[in-house]
């Protein structure tokens, strides 16, 4: 099992272009989550989506959208990078939620790093 | 949003025990307290998750006070392997029942020969 995929690894994009991160897991969890990393600031939340069907925003959701097209994937879009998008991004997933209890565990992907100039 | 505080760094020796205290004040009554290690070009990794008092596990052991508005996150005899960044996480309630799980700055653990 590969767990938590993200594509690409690396990214450079100019400031305006739009440009979707993958993520597909292959565990069958129901919830799936996007975090960007910025140094000194830890993991902050951008969305998630709880069960399929169904995405919410996190922290910090402004320019960013995203698709749970299924299942297994989850992807992130940026309609037009701009250079304070420049981050890593990390896709997770975890088990079947459990209502309001929070005892999941979060499984990552390996990140994609992002730089927008 | 509630908001988790952990130091910024711990420094260490190898062969010592560290302990890592995060305070999370706003916790929910129904929500868990976990861990996650991190190294450096790679996504976050499950250590531990406690409810309360404690839990040990073949990697640390997780300490929760009654009132639960902090943990501590206990590393035993630890190596230079073990330096990384270690998160606190809870869950903070949002709209439709769901927890939206939120991540704490994290400490910086620098392990010494």
């Amino acid at each position: 099992n590969a767990g938590v995929t993200q594509t690409p690894k690396f990214q450079v994009l100019k400031t305006g272009q739009s440009m979707t991160l993958q993520c597909a897991q292959d565990m069958n969890h129901n919830s799936m989550y996007w975090y960007r990393q910025d140094p000194g600031m830890g993991l902050r939340l951008i969305y998630y989506s709880a069960s399929e069907g169904t995405t919410d925003k996190g922290e910090v959701p402004n320019g960013y959208n995203v698709s749970r097209l299924n299942k297994r994937e989850f992807s992130l879009r940026l309609e037009s990078a701009a250079p304070s998008q420049t981050s890593v991004y990390f896709c997770a997933s975890s088990e079947e939620y459990r209502g309001l209890t929070t005892n999941e565990k979060l499984f990552f992907g390996s990140g994609t790093q992002l730089s927008v100039l | 949003l509630a908001k988790t505080t952990q130091p910024i760094s711990m420094d260490s020796y190898e062969g010592q025990e560290v302990n890592i205290t995060c305070s999370h004040n706003n916790i929910a009554t129904n929500d868990y307290i976990t861990w996650y290690q991190q190294f450096p070009s790679q996504g976050p990794r499950f250590i531990i998750q406690g409810y309360k008092t404690k839990v040990t596990n073949e990697v640390a052991s997780l300490f929760i006070p009654a009132d639960r508005k902090s943990s501590t996150l206990s590393l035993p005899r630890v190596s230079l392997s073990d330096t990384a960044v270690y998160y606190c996480l809870v869950g903070v309630p949002a709209s439709g029942g769901y927890n939206k799980l939120i991540f704490g700055a994290g400490t910086r653990l620098a392990v010494h020969p």
